[in-house]
């Protein structure tokens, strides 16, 4: 069955430091790939998106996100995080043909210590 | 251009009665798909419409409906609410087309559904 996990519900980091959430996948080909970022009471913005080509690719907000296919793994990063980056975090897989399906992940909740 | 908007915002209704959200999704986008949203379930697919055919529907009961006009604004209605229905409504467009090929979602800011 197609699916997304993110593995770590909360997640804790001080100011400064450096963020990596993980997405794993399950679909029968290599999906496009998403992750959105929800901050309380909001919708969800877009952070970035993978369909082709490079394997790390550019996003919003100082974000980045490396597709490995091998793994089927397509983990979110940052460098140095900024208190406002505190929200939630969601890793989504979409179809390429057939059947229009789009899948989030349970989310990722990111706290950021002063 | 204008973001995904979403009406009403908040919205408490009473267990029995039934409730109509409504989504203008940015124009030019035919796709408006429709999230529940709890702090126990998640992110939980409702359905999602292109030109006014909905081409795919999560695991909802039949008390939840939506459709989807030709100028792509879309409405869902629950029925009959239940407790359990109280929840953040999000609706989110895309410019995606024909086919099963998907493209990043825009979504709004969501209806806060509370049912007493």
């Amino acid at each position: 069955a197609q699916s997304v996990t993110q593995p770590d519900i909360h997640i804790t980091v001080s100011e400064g430091a450096s963020l990596e959430l993980r997405c794993n996948y399950s679909y029968g080909a290599t999906p496009y790939l998403f992750w959105y970022v929800q901050s309380p009471g909001q919708g969800l913005q877009l952070l970035l998106k993978y369909f082709s080509g490079d394997t790390l690719v550019q996003g919003i907000k100082g974000f980045e996100a490396e597709f490995k296919r091998s793994q089927s793994s397509f983990n979110l990063r940052k460098p140095s995080v900024h208190w406002s980056d505190a929200a939630e975090y969601f890793c989504a897989v979409g179809s390429t043909s057939g059947t229009y399906k789009y899948i989030f992940g349970t989310g990722t909740r990111l706290k950021v210590l002063a | 251009k204008a973001g995904v908007t979403q009406t009403p915002r908040y919205l408490i209704k009473t267990r029995g009665q039934q409730v109509t959200l409504s989504c203008s999704p940015i124009s030019g986008h035919r796709s408006v798909s429709w999230y529940q949203q709890t702090p126990g379930q998640g992110l939980q697919f409702l359905f999602e419409y292109f030109s006014e055919t909905q081409r795919n529907k999560g695991n909802f009961p039949g008390r939840f409906s939506g459709r989807q006009f030709s100028n792509s604004r879309s409405e869902m209605n629950v029925s009959t609410l239940e407790l359990g229905d109280s929840a953040l409504y999000l609706c989110a467009s895309s410019p995606a087309g024909r086919g099963g090929r998907t493209y990043e979602q825009y979504f709004g800011p969501g209806t806060r559904l509370t049912v007493t």
